[in-house]
């Protein structure tokens, strides 16, 4: 079961440099996000889509874009990385049963 | 805005039970969860709870909600060293989960 798969797990990334985080999932779901995590605060929300063709911006989203051209995949690009980003970061998806499934996570370190 | 409140840190001793502790904000809450992420991981759906129950069981696992305090808590019984974790208590005000607000979780620490 592949469920949430996001790649890559880690990151170094130079300040000014921009990336792709990529996310996919196998279970068909409408609903995909993108959090950020950092110690003490949380998951926090950068952005999300509730179908292909449709984005939002969450909680958080400078700095960041996306895009949904498919049901399956929702990455999430940096545009020129700094410190700031320097996170963990989570990509989700959810059934209309509210249940929201996790990828493994992605380590991000921005020098 | 709103927001989840719980303690970072809790400490137990293995075999006793753990009470992790949480309050929200938003009154139309209508999903209340709870989240483990085991070091380097993901979060893991634990358990969840409608807004219109009081109680819910599932086998160590007892969640509480008081909804005139807006009060949410996970009891792990008989706490293993395995359940150390962090867990999160997230609520969501509508279905789709795509807005779902966290908490900042709670490290459990279990003694041996």
């Amino acid at each position: 079961n592949a469920g949430v798969t996001q790649t890559p797990k880690f990151q170094v990334l130079k300040t000014g440099q921009s990336m792709t985080l990529q996310c996919a999932q196998d279970m068909n779901h409408e609903y995909m996000s993108w959090y950020r995590q950092d110690p003490g605060m949380g998951l926090r929300l950068i952005h999300y889509s509730v179908g292909a063709g449709i984005t939002d911006q969450g909680e958080v989203p400078n700095g960041y874009n996306v895009s949904r051209s498919t049901t399956e995949d929702f990455p999430l690009r940096l545009l020129s990385a700094a410190p700031s980003q320097t996170s963990v970061y989570f990509c989700a998806s959810t059934n209309a049963g509210n249940t929201i499934y996790f990828g493994e996570g992605s380590w991000l370190t921005v020098v | 805005g709103e927001d989840v409140e719980q303690s970072l840190f809790l400490s137990v001793r293995e075999g006793d039970s753990s009470v992790i502790n949480c309050t929200y904000t938003d009154s139309s809450s209508t999903y209340l969860y709870w989240y483990k992420q085991e070091p380097g991981a993901g979060l893991q759906l634990l358990t969840y709870i409608f807004s219109n129950m009081d109680m819910k069981q599932d086998q160590r696992l007892t969640v509480l909600l008081n909804k005139k305090d807006k009060h949410l808590s996970l009891r792990i019984a008989d706490t293993q060293t395995g359940d150390s974790a962090i867990y999160f208590c997230a609520e969501s005000p509508n279905t789709g989960g795509f807005k779902t607000i966290f908490g900042a979780g709670t490290r459990l620490f279990v003694k041996a």
